[in-house]
């Protein structure tokens, strides 16, 4: 069935850090790509997303290219800031209504 | 705009006991979906609305949970009696068209935290 990988935390980084968090799926056919983002205290709210292969999403300096010849939807950032501090979340959509999550990564970013 | 909200923000309760968890989505979103996260794991589909019909259950752990949308707008979620494995954050989110277009966006609340003892 359909599933997500991502990387296991937590990672802690140093200010103006670049940042990976690598996520790779399993499902047939083209699913959308997600990345969702928690904040302390906050529900999840979607960072950003591919809908196909190729496309790169983008938000707030975060990037994930939807790569479909490795099944990865890594997100990067080139210079993390200490409000980068959240629980990270890989997700996919395929056929239906509901997604598929990975596990979760924790960041914490330190000035 | 006001955003997905969820009530309690916490639970704690004793094996055994009922516990009525409640989501309000955005106003206009029929489509309501309920999530779980056990500690650590996965976020992990529960079920999703339409209105008030369940258009897809098949993520509902046993029938110790029981969900509801009466009038198609809040919708609770009621664990009935409750187990130590239920403790996790229970999710819930809303959309305003759920046809099954990929990159349509869920809304997600800030999550109801419960803890079985």
């Amino acid at each position: 069935g359909d599933s997500v990988t991502q990387m296991e935390g937590p990672v802690t980084l140093s200010e103006e850090a670049f940042l990976t968090i690598n996520c790779t799926y399993t499902a047939t056919g083209y699913p959308s790509l997600f990345w969702y983002v928690q904040y302390p205290g906050e529900g999840l709210q979607l960072l950003l997303k591919a809908t196909k292969a190729d496309d790169k999403g983008s938000n707030k300096g975060f990037e994930a290219t939807y790569r479909k010849e490795t099944t990865s939807f890594h997100l990067e950032k080139g210079s993390v800031q200490v409000s980068d501090s959240a629980v990270y979340f890989c997700a996919l959509r395929h056929t239906g209504n509901q997604f598929y999550f990975g596990t979760g990564t924790s960041l914490t970013v330190i000035p | 705009e006001a955003g997905v909200t969820q009530f309690p923000s916490h639970s704690v309760i004793e094996k055994g006991q009922t516990v009525t968890l409640r989501c309000d989505p955005i106003s206009g979103h029929d489509n309501l979906y309920w999530y779980r996260r056990v500690m650590g794991k996965e976020i992990k589909f529960l079920l999703h609305f339409v209105k008030e019909s369940k258009q897809d259950e098949s993520g509902m752990p046993n029938n110790r949970f029981l969900a509801e949308r009466t009038g198609g707008t809040y919708s609770t979620l009621k664990v009935q009696p409750a187990e130590l494995e239920d403790s996790g954050v229970y999710f819930c989110a809303s959309s305003q068209d759920g046809s099954g277009i990929l990159g349509e966006t869920q809304y997600f609340g800030p999550g109801t935290r419960l803890l079985v003892l």
